[in-house]
């Protein structure tokens, strides 16, 4: 089965800094990627995802994730961060182990911009 | 588009009892899946819906049940329920069910059992 996971559960950074967001998967067929954010008392929203196109993948709000077949990474980054991406962002793989179309979540990153 | 829709957003329940959570789909998307959100658990998959049939099942008791009708619309529901229900109820749907669709979210059900 697909897996990921997410290092670091709480992320600071300064407003204006470098966000990034780690995401190692484990799969033993090429995966389908994903990084999704959720604001509080709210569902989630699609970032970007990896479809074995491009390796860099740009997303919405100036978030980009660059596939690392060698790493077996994903990580999500962010040139300058913004109040407003204080959020909970979650990394998941599409597991197709027993058909239909399943997301398998990490534990998500807490991230907190500070001015 | 109007986007996916959950309906109740709230609902508060005692032990015991059963409930039943609805959600409608983007026009079009015949997928929906549903995953349960706890602080303790993160996010797990309970179970995905294609034209009104289940493909897939997650790990939970047979408490959890669902089922889609022929408009794609869906409905969860959970009997008996435990203290450990209380989470938050996503609901997703995406238009043709493949492994690289994208799923669409709701806002959720935050169910709280008393």
């Amino acid at each position: 089965a697909q897996s990921v996971t997410q290092l670091g559960s709480h992320v600071s950074v300064s407003e204006g800094a470098l966000v990034l967001l780690r995401c190692n998967y484990s799969s033993s067929v090429p995966p389908y990627l994903f990084w999704y954010v959720q604001y509080p008392n709210q569902g989630l929203q699609l970032l970007l995802k990896y479809t074995s196109a491009a390796t860099l993948v740009k997303g919405i709000n100036g978030f980009e994730a660059e596939f690392k077949k060698s790493e077996t990474s994903f990580h999500l980054t962010k040139p300058s961060a913004h109040m407003s991406d204080a959020a909970e962002y979650f990394c998941a793989v599409s597991d197709f182990t027993g058909g239909g179309n399943k997301l398998t979540f990490g534990t998500g990153t807490q991230l907190k911009v500070e001015l | 588009k109007a986007g996916v829709t959950q309906t109740p957003r709230y609902l508060i329940k005692t032990r015991g009892q059963q409930v039943t959570l609805s959600c409608s789909p983007i026009s079009g998307h015949r997928s929906v899946s549903w995953y349960q959100q706890t602080p303790g658990q993160g996010l797990q998959f309970l179970f995905e819906y294609f034209s009104e049939t289940q493909r897939n099942k997650g790990n939970f008791p047979g408490r959890f049940s669902g089922r889609q009708f022929s408009n794609s619309r869906s409905e969860m529901n959970v009997s008996t329920l435990e203290l450990g229900d209380s989470a938050l109820y996503l609901c997703a749907s995406s238009s043709t069910g493949v492994s690289t669709d994208t799923q669409y979210f709701g806002p959720g059900t935050r169910l709280t059992v008393l």
